[in-house]
């Protein structure tokens, strides 16, 4: 089973800087099937990119999505005050749909 | 609009066991794979299996297999996760969420809690 590490663990920014996160897989994989999720306390998830770099329904611009191989990574361009959340990466495919460990980006 | 609307909250002793359900609208349920996701608390996310509602060809995430049952009936667009025995390290707020590109539709979430 493909093992997904993201990094770093916690990101301390003010909002207007750029946030860059990081999904490594332990082998490579499809970027086909590389997703980001935004998670918020007490919700459930949100789709923001699939396919690593195709920003899902609604999404704004400022996110974006980037990789291949083993390497990916969600960019922030500026972050707004809502921004502020858990962020996971997800290998999709029909035979695992493993989650990396989030990586939480605070209020500086 | 597509939504998955879950069962509400469960309090639940050891031993118990448990159904809990993920009711789809909006779209053609049997075209779509369904997901579980666990949340314990304070933690991240877990993949626990999906289901195509259409066959119900079903996998199960390594840590799972065995440990929970999913389902899904078509004639009523519903999708399940059941327990035989529950545990209190099953105390959790599980998800389900539509498969197509990512996993794009979201429940709200089923909160379960088993003490004693």
């Amino acid at each position: 089973e493909i093992v997904l590490t993201q990094s770093p663990g916690t990101l301390s920014l003010a909002p207007g800087e750029r946030a860059t996160l990081s999904c490594r897989a332990s082998q490579s994989v499809s970027s086909s099937f590389l997703a980001w999720y935004q998670q918020k306390p007490g919700q459930a998830p949100r789709l923001l990119i699939y396919g690593a770099s195709i920003r899902a329904t609604g999404i704004p611009d400022r996110f974006s999505g980037s990789g291949s191989g083993t390497d990916f990574t969600l960019t922030i361009s500026r972050l707004e005050p809502e921004d502020f959340a858990v962020y996971y990466c997800q290998l999709y495919d029909t035979s695992q749909f493993t989650f990396g460990p989030g990586t939480r980006v605070d209020i500086k | 609009e597509v939504q998955l609307v879950q069962s509400g909250a469960e309090v639940k002793k050891p031993g118990e066991s448990l159904k809990i359900s993920c009711k789809a609208s909006g779209y053609t349920f049997t075209n779509y794979w369904i997901g579980w996701v666990r949340q314990m608390p304070g933690k991240g996310l877990e993949w626990m299996g999906i289901i195509y509602p259409d066959d119900s060809d079903t996998r199960y995430g390594p840590s799972f297999q065995g440990q929970v049952t999913i389902s899904a009936d078509k004639s009523i667009g519903t999708a399940f996760l059941q327990w035989s025995s529950l545990k209190a390290s099953d105390t959790a707020t599980y998800y389900c969420a539509r498969l197509n590109t990512g996993m794009n539709y979201w429940g709200q979430g089923t909160l379960v809690t088993v003490s004693s």
